[in-house]
């Protein structure tokens, strides 16, 4: 099977500008979550989608959104970038299954705000 | 709320050696799973190894084992042969499935280990 993907996997945006980035979850996968890593607040959670539903979000500002889309793809929009926005976005997807709460990841989109 | 602790910010093995690193975790949930992820310099997440608090068992994948005591919180990675691949940032990770957050991981600040040859 295919890992997750995440697109692009660079991205240089200046203050002030939006961004928004993609992810392709694990075939079969239908829970997407988001992860926000800096070297100074480490690893964060941004928020989860299931079926098209947010389920779950993290502490971060409403410029932080996404959405999911029926075939599971999801896509995260950042609006009003700030400089402290310049991170690691990290993308995990797991199976809906009972007892099976592992997430798998993808590669991640470095995003540098100047 | 759960917090996940890696005291140790780095660590050196050498090649063939055997390692711990360690985990700690606050909660007030009984059912819950924790996991060890390594993120090479590639940046890839990729999980080593995942418990499930309910088992009592240890879990092992090949060289990869833990030590779960659950009664201290304490949730420790060891692992042995050590192979210069296995450098990397390692992270512990917590999900309470019944939190209401099931696909929300809780992670430590990571422990970068260097094997040295």
């Amino acid at each position: 099977k295919a890992g997750v993907t995440q697109t692009p996997r660079y991205l240089i945006k200046t203050r002030g500008q939006q961004v928004t980035l993609s992810c392709s979850p694990i075939s079969g996968h239908r829970s997407v979550s988001w992860y926000q890593q800096t070297p100074g607040q480490g690893l964060q959670f941004l928020f989860e989608y299931f079926s098209e539903t947010q389920r779950n979000k993290g502490n971060f500002p409403g410029r932080f959104s996404g959405r999911q889309f029926s075939n599971s793809r999801s896509e995260m929009n950042v609006s009003t970038l700030e400089l402290g926005d310049s991170a690691l976005y990290l993308c995990a997807s797991s199976t809906p299954g009972q007892g099976a709460y592992e997430q798998y990841f993808g590669p991640g989109t470095r995003l540098t705000v100047t | 709320a759960q917090t996940v602790t890696q005291s140790q910010p780095e660590m050196s093995v050498q090649e063939a050696e055997t390692v711990t690193l360690s985990c700690t975790y606050d909660t007030s949930e009984n059912n819950y799973y924790l996991f060890w992820y390594k993120q090479p310099p590639s940046r890839q997440m990729i999980l080593v190894i995942r418990q499930e608090a309910y088992k009592q068992q240890n879990a092992t994948e090949n060289r990869f084992s833990v030590n779960f005591q659950k009664a201290a919180k304490s949730f420790s990675l060891k692992i042995s042969d050590s192979q210069l691949g296995d450098t990397a940032m390692y992270f512990c990770a917590f999900t309470a499935p019944l939190s209401g957050s099931a696909r929300q991981l809780t992670f430590g600040s990571g422990t970068q280990l260097t094997v040295l040859p």
